[in-house]
């Protein structure tokens, strides 16, 4: 059974550029949610959809967007990077609308912004 | 706000040195308190979820304990290939599919 899959794996972007991560899910999951991982801040939610739907959105600003599509792949882009949006940003899928918070993680997309 | 502190930050044990880490949390409403474990390079690998204090689960040489306040994982004659950084999260009631994590204990199982 194939995992959740994120592409690209390393990307290398200079500020005021945009860039757009994909995520494959696990197949038969309809949820996925984004994470970004940095040093200081640990794991902070980004988004989940669910069914092409936003279901949940987490404290980020409004640079920050996602978007899923009817085979559940999942999108999410960043506009005008800043430096401190560096990290690895990290895709999860489930089977399940309700979380059971067995999430299963792709290897993410590591960002680096100059 | 729901929130997660994990301590140690960092663990050093030799192999076969038992030790346990620890995950405090509020929240409100507790779903669920999850443990991941996350080796270089990868994602989060989810290993358990605790719903109810008084609750405990075991894996291997893994084992966590849930009370209203805190979550331990206590790890039982640690070999190397136990070394990673264990994550702790918790899902409120009000906060439907968001997992709120901790910054992590890195664990160095040395020979």
């Amino acid at each position: 059974k194939a995992g959740v899959t994120q592409t690209p794996r390393y990307l290398i972007k200079t500020r005021g550029q945009q860039v757009t991560l994909s995520c494959s899910p696990i197949s038969g999951h309809r949820s996925v949610s984004w994470y970004q991982q940095t040093p200081g801040q640990g794991l902070q939610f980004l988004f989940e959809y669910f069914s092409e739907t936003q279901r949940n959105k987490g404290n980020f600003p409004g640079r920050f967007s996602g978007r899923q599509f009817s085979n559940s792949r999942s999108e999410m882009n960043v506009s005008t990077l800043e430096l401190g949006d560096s990290a690895l940003y990290l895709c999860a899928s489930q089977k399940q609308g309700v979380t059971t918070g067995e999430l299963f993680f792709g290897e993410g997309s590591r960002l680096t912004v100059l | 706000e729901d929130q997660v502190t994990q301590s140690p930050e960092a663990l050093r044990l030799q192999e076969g040195e038992s030790s346990s880490l620890n995950c405090s949390y509020t929240v409100s409403g507790l779903r669920g308190l999850f443990w991941y474990r996350q080796d270089p390079g990868k994602g989060p690998e989810f290993l358990f979820t605790l719903y109810s204090a008084g609750e405990e689960k075991e894996k291997e040489r893994l084992k966590a304990t849930l009370t209203k306040k805190e979550s331990f994982l206590h790890i039982t004659a640690p070999k190397p290939e136990d070394s990673a950084t264990y994550l702790c999260a918790v899902v409120g009631t009000g906060t439907a599919s968001k997992l709120t994590f901790g910054t992590g204990t890195r664990l160095q199982v040395t020979l």
